[in-house]
């Protein structure tokens, strides 16, 4: 089946350590995304990649870095310069980036930060 | 960033009953606007995509029309079911903003049996 993967489905660490979310598909997709969701609100975009080894900086980049060395793979680490990560991050990814194309979202990662 | 409003916050209807909400947007700039469907425990989904003024998509018995001019867009509900109740987001994509979608907050659909 294809689709997105993301794990762990919950993730706890303590407050000062840099983590990193994993996000996997196998769609061929070009394009991957990076979505952050706190309570009450929508998705707010952190990354954006459209092409192997190119990635873009979102609207709440700030204290979030990412890779994409591979065009099936996008990780997200959430670095201690993040002020709040505690949060729900959604990976997505689409067949190009264009204005037409559907995103394909994956489960999910609930991080705490305790 | 894009400012993107849906209304109501959330709605909570009676199985059978007919529903709509409200996806608002700058008309300036406007290239295309997504609906997405998000059940409870799963992963968003995509419903439409829509680009012309005027447009109108149709899924069963959920439909979605879009004024671009005054910078709108609608989701009707015709009949609810239980299994319609989830959290509906607009996603609108301004022509200067290299194809990246801004959402908006959500409408929260319960549809009580």
């Amino acid at each position: 089946d294809g689709g997105i993967t993301q794990s762990p489905k919950y993730l706890f660490r303590k407050e000062g350590q840099n983590v990193t979310l994993s996000c996997e598909q196998n769609l061929n997709h070009d394009a991957m995304y990076w979505y952050r969701q706190d309570p009450g609100q929508g998705l707010r975009l952190i990354y954006y990649s459209q092409i192997v080894n190119d990635f873009q900086k979102g609207d709440i980049a700030e204290g979030y870095s990412v890779s994409r060395e591979k065009k099936e793979s996008f990780p997200l680490t959430v670095t201690s310069a993040q002020k709040n990560p505690t949060a729900f991050y959604l990976c997505a990814s689409s067949i190009e980036q264009t204005a037409n194309n559907e995103q394909f979202f994956g489960p999910g990662t609930r991080l705490t930060v305790l | 960033i894009l400012n993107v409003e849906q209304s109501p916050q959330s709605l909570h209807v009676q199985e059978g009953d007919s529903t709509n909400f409200t996806c608002s947007f700058p008309s300036s700039n406007f290239y295309a606007l997504h609906w997405y469907r998000w059940e409870t425990a799963k992963s968003p989904e995509a419903l439409f995509v829509m680009t012309l003024n005027g447009d109108e998509k149709k899924k069963g018995r959920i439909s979605a029309t879009l004024n671009t001019k005054e910078g709108y867009s609608y989701l009707y509900i015709k009949g609810s079911q239980p299994e319609d109740s989830a959290t509906y987001l607009c996603a609108p994509v301004e022509n200067t903003n290299a194809g990246k979608s801004t959402f908006g907050d959500g409408t929260t659909l319960t549809v009580k049996p």
